[in-house]
């Protein structure tokens, strides 16, 4: 099946600077790459997602790039803000029509005042 | 409000003891699933649901039962709790989609309970 990774698993940057996050996933049918934003004590929430036929998407301080040769992903996050302070998910589609969607182990973020 | 409603959010269970994790969606989404979150483990499917009177098993089912009997509920049961099954445990659900017409998740808040 599916497996995604993440690295590193732990970010500190001070605030105002660039975060970036990159994942990895096995499995060349993946077509559909979401990024879920945890706060402490709350569920994951949808922040950014790609499909396989764009390789770059943007949403304000957030964008997505994606490598299908490689089979990597990356979240970036520009002028970071202490409300960016999370833990950050990536996961992967695994089969067509399926819906389930593998996720890799997350990141911690942390914005240095 | 819109969204994927979990209760209880909290839960102390003795070993052997069975209860019902309840999740409801009022938003017409034929998937949902049950995760759980370990430290260190990310987040592990548990069982899913492509529709009502459809489930399936996720990569660590064993404990756990579900059914589907309406679009709105997904209800997970622990069978016999064991402290193994300690953890943050979260409903989510999304529109079906087919190719690359994936959707986003809609996570609930999540049930936090302890087995002793």
């Amino acid at each position: 099946g599916e497996n995604v990774e993440q690295h590193p698993s732990t970010l500190s940057v001070q605030e105002g600077d660039s975060a970036v996050i990159k994942c990895t996933y096995s499995d060349s049918a993946s077509n559909y790459f979401p990024w879920y934003k945890q706060e402490l004590g709350k569920g994951p929430q949808l922040i950014i997602d790609i499909r396989s036929n764009v390789g770059e998407k943007k949403d304000q301080r957030i964008a997505v790039t994606l490598n299908k040769t490689a089979k990597h992903f990356s979240l970036h996050i520009t002028e970071t803000q202490p409300e960016d302070s999370a833990v950050y998910f990536c996961a992967a589609s695994l089969i067509y029509g399926n819906n389930r969607l593998a996720f890799g182990k997350g990141n911690q973020v942390v914005v240095i005042p | 409000n819109a969204g994927v409603t979990q209760t209880p959010k909290f839960q102390v269970l003795k070993t052997g003891q069975s209860m019902t994790l309840q999740c409801a969606q009022d938003m017409n989404h034929e998937y949902m699933s049950w995760y759980r979150q370990d430290p260190g483990m990310g987040l592990r499917l548990i069982h899913y649901s492509v529709g009502a009177g459809i489930t399936d098993q996720g990569e660590v089912p064993n404990g756990y039962n579900v059914s589907r009997s309406t679009t709105e509920d997904f209800p997970l049961r622990l069978l016999s709790a064991a402290p193994s099954q300690t953890s943050v445990y979260f409903c989510a659900s999304t529109k079906r989609g087919t190719g690359v017409a994936n959707y986003g998740y809609t996570f609930g808040s999540g049930t936090r309970l302890t087995v002793v």
